[in-house]
């Protein structure tokens, strides 16, 4: 079974400052993707960066970038600069195969508060 | 990047009425797409993965008959909720990826229900 841990409830940080949003995960298959999303008040979840169990490089978008460390099996959300827009819950999810063939599903954490302050 | 929409956003509805919410890829082609729900101040939870042309998926301790989904089309897939209770009342959010191979999964705006 797939599993995601989000250990951190809350996180504060100080605008402009960098923050790491922690994120462990659990699976016995060796193919899968490791996903974060940015929920708003408003609800919709808002793709921020993915990296594949095979991507031999830490994947980058812009002020987000994800700290990949595949023994340890965890996947940290890095944002720097942040800005007061950042203020939002970040979920960690994990997508495996189940079943076999070509089916699939996305596990999440239980999410992570950030809350940035001028 | 994909679109997926998903309406209504909003729905208010009695105790004992069905309510259907519709998840459209606007921009691609969907063959799965996946219906969550989702607690205040908690995480998604999984209801059913749905496959067009083919029956749900429901995980477990979802009721079928509760929740009704019907996936018609490579762009459309629908969750009814019937005989709705106050207990129902949640955010139900839907997402969807271009493919099998796809790395995104693009999520609706999610449909906030308040059954009463």
């Amino acid at each position: 079974a797939q599993k995601i841990t989000q250990t951190q409830p809350g996180m504060f940080v100080q605008e402009k400052e960098a923050v790491t949003l922690d994120c462990t995960y659990d699976t016995s298959d060796p193919s899968y993707g490791l996903f974060w999303y940015k929920q708003p008040s408003s609800g919709e979840m808002i793709f921020l960066i993915y990296q594949g169990s095979y991507d031999q490089q830490n994947a980058t978008e812009g002020r987000y970038s994800l700290n990949f460390q595949k023994a340890r099996k965890s996947a940290n959300l890095v944002i720097s600069a942040s800005q007061l827009g950042d203020s939002a819950m970040y979920f960690c999810a994990m997508r495996a195969p189940v079943g076999g063939g070509s089916n699939y599903k996305l596990t999440f954490g239980k999410g992570t508060l950030l809350t940035v302050n001028p | 990047g994909a679109v997926v929409s998903q309406h209504p956003s909003r729905v208010i509805c009695k105790s004992g009425t069905s309510v259907k919410i519709e998840c459209r890829s606007l921009d691609f082609q969907a063959t799965t797409m996946f219906w969550y729900r989702q607690f205040p101040k908690q995480s998604l939870m999984l209801m059913a993965t749905s496959n067009e042309g083919s029956k749900a998926t429901y995980e477990q301790g979802v009721e079928k008959d509760k929740f009704l989904i019907n996936h018609a089309s490579l762009t459309l897939s629908t969750l009814t909720v019937t005989s709705a209770h106050p207990e129902d009342s949640s955010f139900y959010i839907c997402s969807a990826s271009p493919g099998t191979g796809g790395t995104e999964a693009f999520f609706g705006q999610g449909t906030r229900l308040t059954v009463v």
